[in-house]
């Protein structure tokens, strides 16, 4: 089936650093591709999402281009701040078989800690 | 907009017994996607609910079942309870019959078994 392989934590940077946390997939299809954010106790939050090939979605200074030739999803953010700490999961939309609709597949998570 | 709401916020039960937990989706959204989330791992499908009616199911046996209500709502049930059942249970709602069924999460249920 399909999955998610995403960079391995925890990463820990200073403030004003420039964050990569990498993501590639595996899929059949050609599923959309997702990023969210889990802050401490919290569920999870939509943090960008692309939903086809060299799409690039952004939020939050965040970044991350949908790349089918490398099957990459990486997210990139140019300044981080303390506010940025957190686990980050990359996921994709995986085709329910039979049903036609839709669930998520989720990476491991990466854990960044940001020092001020 | 009211966002996915989900309660109890956190649960302890013992081995052998069963838990509901509660969802309630993001005002006009109609599919309903329990997801259970082990500590320090990423989530994992349970199941899905459309019209009132599982559609499509993970790796989860039987005793994970679900309900869904004509507002939308929905329930997952969790029969003889296991230690390895101690996880985050999270609700996501979404539209289902638009340009984009993007998920929207609640904050979550810890469950602990002891």
């Amino acid at each position: 089936g399909d999955s998610v392989t995403q960079m391995e934590g925890p990463v820990t940077l200073s403030e004003e650093a420039f964050l990569t946390i990498n993501c590639t997939y595996t899929a059949t299809g050609y599923p959309s591709l997702f990023w969210y954010v889990q802050y401490p106790g919290e569920g999870l939050q939509l943090l960008l999402k692309a939903t086809k090939a060299d799409d690039k979605g952004s939020n939050k200074g965040f970044e991350a281009t949908y790349r089918k030739e490398t099957t990459s999803f990486h997210l990139e953010k140019g300044s981080v701040q303390v506010s940025d700490s957190a686990v980050y999961f990359c996921a994709l939309s995986d085709l329910i078989s039979n049903f036609g609709n839709e669930k998520l597949t989720f990476g491991t998570g990466t854990r960044l800690t940001i020092i001020p | 907009e009211t966002g996915v709401t989900q309660s109890p916020t956190h649960l302890i039960k013992t081995r052998g017994q069963q838990v509901t937990l509660r969802c309630s989706s993001q005002s006009g959204h109609n599919t309903v996607s329990w997801y259970q989330q082990a500590l320090g791992q990423g989530p994992q499908f349970i199941f899905q609910y459309y019209r009132e009616e599982e559609n499509g199911r993970g790796n989860f046996p039987p005793r994970f079942s679900g309900l869904q209500f004509p507002n939308y709502s929905s329930e997952l049930n969790v029969n003889a309870l296991e230690l390895d059942d101690s996880a985050l249970y999270l609700c996501a709602s979404s539209f289902r019959g638009g340009s984009t069924d993007t998920q929207y999460f609640g904050p979550g249920t810890r469950l602990t078994v002891l």
